[in-house]
């Protein structure tokens, strides 16, 4: 199994101030996912990168994957209490298994 | 419909009761999953299914049994738990590859 590490673990912050969490491995990813659950409920999709160098946005978070195709960033920009969740970045091993890192727990506070 | 539905979101259950957790999709993605999460961790997946075959088992133990009754439906049945099986049971569904997945809203399972 090929780990996917994420930090920091844990992060607290105000509303309105802006956050990056990152994802690493010490092996080359096909493809990364992140996703983003909120308690009692499954994680929900945010984005996939797929090609080295790659910038996607999605209205105020930017997700960034490296050019080794090793790492992956997720930049909040003016983090709303909305926000508050725990993102988890995730690879598709073998084609069949979706394996997550550990996770990094968001409270934005009012 | 672009969701995945569990049932039940709730179940308490002792040690000697057989139960059934449900998931429907109707996407028509081709590979289902079992995950189990517990609190405070990622989710861990349990079982894949591709073209209704299992496909993956990741040395679960035997009381928990998965069944794929057809190509929209997962059952994971329940037999002879343990307390620390109390868990939340996730089910996902995907196009498979580098698709992305569709998770339900889970089962939060206690055993007692």
């Amino acid at each position: 199994t090929q780990l996917l590490e994420q930090s920091p673990q844990f992060l607290s912050i105000q509303e309105g101030e802006n956050l990056t969490v990152y994802c690493n491995s010490s092996s080359v990813f096909s493809s990364l996912q992140w996703y983003r659950q909120e308690p009692g409920e499954g994680p929900v999709l945010l984005v996939t990168v797929v090609t080295g160098g790659e910038v996607k946005k999605l209205k105020r978070l930017t997700f960034q994957f490296g050019d080794a195709r090793k790492d992956s960033s997720l930049h909040i920009t003016a983090a709303q209490p909305g926000d508050t969740g725990l993102y988890l970045c995730a690879r598709v091993q073998g084609a069949q298994k979706l394996v997550f890192g550990q996770g990094t727990r968001l409270t934005i506070n009012p | 419909d672009t969701e995945v539905t569990q049932t039940p979101k709730h179940l308490v259950m002792g040690m000697t009761n057989k139960k059934s957790l449900k998931c429907e999709q109707h996407m028509g993605h081709r590979a289902m999953y079992w995950y189990k999460q517990k609190a405070k961790k990622p989710p861990e997946l349990m079982f894949v299914y591709s073209y209704e075959k299992l496909s993956i088992n990741e040395s679960v133990p035997s009381r928990f049994s998965p069944e794929c009754p057809n190509s929209s439906l997962l059952n994971l049945h329940l037999h002879a738990l343990q307390p620390e099986d109390s868990a939340l049971y996730l089910c996902a569904s995907s196009q498979g590859g580098w698709s992305g997945y569709t998770f339900g809203s889970g089962t939060r399972l206690t055993v007692v």
